[in-house]
């Protein structure tokens, strides 16, 4: 099975920080990398798909970059809203497999 | 409006059985991969199982190979998941999605495998 390594597993950040959270696959995944939020007590929310591709209806200061085996999700500029858990995901190989998770808290 | 609504979750002893039902809305599930994603309580999310769009390809987590089965009803636009000889390892929050990499998430369904 693919890994898919996190970090950092939590971080703390003030509103309007730049925020930078890695993801890295045991192996090459091409482009097939996912990252997901998730706030307490809801379902996770796509946020990306394809490696730098954005679902509809979310915004541009999140962005995605990486190619191969490291990936990156970039908060451009950390609103109130974003404090959550964030995940990454590939989709190249079942089972398909999520990374352990970024816990972004208020500083 | 797209949606999907997960539901049949609950308290079962182990070695126990549950069929977990979703209901989609605002698009057919049989034009889209459907999958299952779980999480334990505290924990991370850990992809279970998907479906093809054609229904003929399946693929689950080693976990649950042999004892689960994802299935799907065209005519109901529902999708399924059928847990049998259930662990306390299986207890978790069970979300239905749309798409390969989940574009649309069910609001969960609890299930908890306890004697």
């Amino acid at each position: 099975d693919i890994q898919m390594t996190q970090s950092p597993s939590s971080l703390s950040a003030s509103v309007g920080d730049r925020v930078t959270i890695t993801c890295r696959a045991s192996q090459a995944i091409k482009n097939y990398l996912a990252w997901f939020q998730q706030k307490p007590g809801e379902a996770p929310k796509s946020l990306i798909y394809g490696t730098i591709y954005l679902q509809s209806g979310v915004p541009s200061r999140f962005s995605g970059s990486g190619s191969g085996t490291d990936f990156t999700l970039t908060i451009s500029s950390l609103q109130p809203e974003d404090f959550a858990t964030y995940y990454c995901q590939q989709c190249d190989a079942y089972p398909f497999t999520f990374g352990g998770g970024t816990r972004v808290e208020i500083k | 409006e797209v949606q999907l609504v997960e539901s049949g979750g609950g308290l079962v002893q182990p070695g126990g059985s549950l069929r977990l039902s979703c209901a989609a809305s605002g698009f057919t599930v049989s034009t889209y991969t459907m999958t299952w994603v779980r999480q334990a309580p505290g924990k991370g999310l850990e992809w279970v199982a998907n479906i093809k769009e054609d229904g003929s390809d399946k693929y689950y987590v080693d976990s649950v190979k042999g004892r689960f089965t994802i299935s799907r009803d065209n005519a109901k636009n529902s999708l399924y998941l059928q847990m049998n000889n259930l662990r306390a390892e299986d207890t978790a929050v069970y979300y239905c999605g749309r798409g390969t990499a989940v574009a649309v998430w069910g609001q969960g369904t609890t299930v908890t495998v306890s004697s």
